[in-house]
């Protein structure tokens, strides 16, 4: 059964500086994993999809990376600003299925 | 991107009511759409897989009778929690991906409040 976790579960820092978040699965047969973004009650919406063949996406302040190997995939974030303050949850869909098992997510927020 | 629109974005009901919660598809078709419960500071769990043109498929634990699931077209898909009771207010979102293609985006609704009073 397919288990997502993310660390950290919350994380605070001013403006301006890089981040990494980190996502772990322990399936890594995976067709792909996708990063959202949440602000408090609303949905979800989605960042950036990396297909199991690829080793990471780009748009814009945001990189992420995929190592189906050892399990993780990274959301960086570059030059952090208030707007970026929300939750961030990776999602993975695993093989033989269309499921999206999400992650626990990370709280950020981002002070000026 | 691709839309997913979700209705109503909030509701309250009296305890033993019955609440219709839409999901549709704006630009895209869906055969699949699934059915997700968020509690507070939590992450998403899926509720249930629902199929167009045949019955939903749900999670273990999930109670079919209490969350009736209802795929009308390749654009809706409607969730109706029976008998609504205090315990059933979360946080409820629907997703969707484009037929066309396998594996592909998922797309999410705004999400519904859920309150039962």
């Amino acid at each position: 059964k397919q288990e997502v976790t993310q660390i950290p579960a919350a994380l605070s820092v001013p403006e301006g500086e890089n981040l990494v978040l980190n996502c772990s699965f322990t399936d890594s047969a995976i067709y792909n994993l996708q990063w959202f973004r949440q602000d408090p009650g609303k949905g979800l919406t989605s960042l950036l999809l990396i297909q199991s063949s690829q080793r990471e996406q780009t748009s814009g302040r945001l990189n992420a990376s995929l190592d189906k190997s050892s399990g993780r995939s990274t959301l960086y974030i570059a030059a952090s600003q208030p707007g970026d303050s929300a939750t961030y949850l990776c999602a993975a869909e695993t093989y033989n299925t269309d499921k999206l098992i999400f992650g626990t997510g990370t709280r950020l927020q981002v002070f000026p | 991107g691709a839309v997913v629109s979700q209705h109503p974005s909030w509701v309250i009901c009296k305890s033993g009511t019955s609440v219709k919660i839409e999901c549709r598809s704006l630009d895209f078709q869906a055969t699949t759409m699934f059915w997700y419960r968020q509690f507070p500071k939590q992450s998403l769990m899926l509720m249930a897989t629902s199929n167009e043109g045949s019955k939903a498929t749900y999670e273990q634990g999930v109670e079919k009778d209490k969350f009736l699931i209802n795929h009308a077209s390749l654009t809706l898909s409607t969730l109706t929690v029976t008998s609504a009771h205090p315990e059933d207010s979360s946080f409820y979102i629907c997703s969707a991906r484009d037929s066309t293609g396998l594996h592909t985006e998922a797309f999410f609704g705004q999400g519904t409040r859920l309150t039962v009073v």
